[in-house]
């Protein structure tokens, strides 16, 4: 079955940067576009970022463009999205996602000095 | 600009039935869209791909008691049978060029 497994979340502080990794598993990942969605504590949720399934586009949201970046290696099944500049307002669980059909669990990121 | 507006809450009781509205804006009523559960402390699932004529396809599992509708701007979930399991924010969900966008969820509470 399909499985999403990220990891890399972390308390870090303002302005430092990190990555995170989604796991991915029970398809043929290369043929599948990857989405990452995030949700601050007791909020809705939030799209960040897409990739297609070759890596050929990238599409941001406004509040990461320039920030964050996805990427992905079919060699592992995986897909991971850089963040770099954090800020408080960043603080969120990070959820990846197949095309928004499947998603994982999430990894928690907390922003704070 | 692509927006989605659903109420922030709804109830109804065991067993009954809830029917739940996601509104596209003005621009974007054609769209399609996606229904997605999320359950307390956990990650959301998809439920279905909705579309403008009603038509609609569910994602792996899920029950018969989740269907879909569509008039105009409105997408409907309607949830029968209420089980307690069913207590949990929905969200819908659409996509433009090089953009996707959630609404702010419904929070369903089963009494």
């Amino acid at each position: 079955q399909v499985q999403l497994v990220e990891s890399g979340g972390a308390v870090v502080q303002p302005g430092k940067s990190l990555t995170l990794s989604c796991t991915a598993s029970g398809f043929n990942f290369s043929d599948f576009g990857m989405h990452w969605v995030r949700q601050a504590p007791g909020k809705g949720l939030e799209w960040l970022a897409v990739i297609w399934y070759d890596g050929s586009s990238k599409y941001y949201a406004d509040s990461v463009r320039g920030r964050f970046s996805i990427s992905k290696d079919d060699s592992k099944s995986m897909v991971y999205l850089e963040m770099s500049s954090l800020r408080v307002d960043d603080t969120a669980t990070y959820f990846c996602a197949r095309q928004l059909d499947y998603w994982g669990q999430g990894t928690l990121v907390t922003v704070s000095s | 600009q692509l927006v989605l507006t659903q109420s922030p809450s709804a109830s109804a009781s065991l067993g009954a039935s809830v029917k739940l509205t996601c509104t596209l804006n003005r621009g974007h009523t054609t769209y399609a869209i996606r229904w997605h559960q999320q359950q307390p402390e956990k990650g959301p699932r998809f439920l279905m791909t909705l579309y403008r004529d009603g038509n609609y396809t569910k994602g792996d599992g899920v029950p018969d008691r989740f269907t879909g509708s569509s008039s105009g701007a409105e997408r409907y979930l309607t949830v029968s049978g209420l089980l307690s399991e069913d207590e949990a924010d929905y969200y819908c969900q659409s996509w433009a060029t090089g953009l996707w966008v959630f609404g702010g969820g419904t929070r369903l509470t089963v009494l």
